[in-house]
């Protein structure tokens, strides 16, 4: 079975200052995505991400960058220079890359408020 | 290009009434899929549809149902509504071709409640 665990449940920053926001995930697959979601107030799910088991490069975009890690089943997440905008539930999300299993299976989520 | 959308915005039923729910997806995806956001449970799998079929299946009551029309648009109902079933429910689409293979995109969902 799948598991995904964000054990952050709210973390509160300054403007401006660096948030690192975990994802631990379990699967018994060889071959599966990860995904980072951003669930701003007005409830839609925004898609930042998407890392293939198989890649374990790091990637920035932006003031965004992600940290894969598959030693520890790690697949964090950086903001840098955090922003009120930033202020939003992230999911990270876990899906099987083979055609029937496609579900993503949810953390339950980190809510993030950047104070200005 | 026009995103996922969902319809109604918002619905509100009593308990043991049937609700339906609709979902466009992006032009061009064929997959849709539909999650069920309640309070304290997090977002849960619902039902996937690709190509007119259903594909998988979450672990939920067979009172929840749904069905993806030709144009890949795809319905969701839930008959003999429980107070339970309160919920934001969403609705994403995918593509089944690379680069963009297996990411859905999501609408901004129903928000149903039960009285």
């Amino acid at each position: 079975a799948q598991k995904v665990t964000q054990a952050q449940t709210e973390i509160s920053v300054v403007e401006k200052e660096d948030v690192t926001l975990d994802c631990v995930y379990e699967t018994r697959d060889t071959t599966y995505y990860l995904f980072w979601y951003k669930q701003p107030p007005s409830g839609e799910l925004v898609f930042l991400i998407r890392r293939n088991s198989f890649d374990e490069q790091n990637e920035i975009s932006g003031r965004y960058s992600w940290n894969f890690q598959k030693s520890t089943s790690s697949f964090n997440f950086t903001i840098t220079a955090s922003q009120v905008v930033d202020s939003a539930v992230y999911f990270c999300a876990l899906s099987e890359a083979s055609f029937g299993n496609e579900k993503l299976t949810f953390g339950t989520g980190t809510r993030l408020t950047i104070i200005p | 290009e026009a995103g996922v959308t969902q319809s109604p915005t918002h619905l509100i039923k009593t308990r043991g009434q049937q609700a339906t729910l609709r979902c466009s997806p992006i032009s061009g995806h064929t997959s849709v899929y539909w999650y069920q956001q309640a309070l304290g449970l997090g977002l849960q799998f619902l039902l996937w549809y690709d190509e007119g079929e259903e594909r998988n299946r979450g672990n939920f009551p067979p009172r929840f149902s749904g069905r993806q029309f030709p144009n890949y648009s795809s319905e969701l109902n839930v008959n003999a509504l429980e107070l339970e079933d309160s919920a934001l429910y969403l609705c994403a689409s995918s593509i089944r071709l690379a680069p963009a293979k297996n990411i859905q995109y999501f609408g901004a969902g129903t928000r149903l409640s039960v009285l």
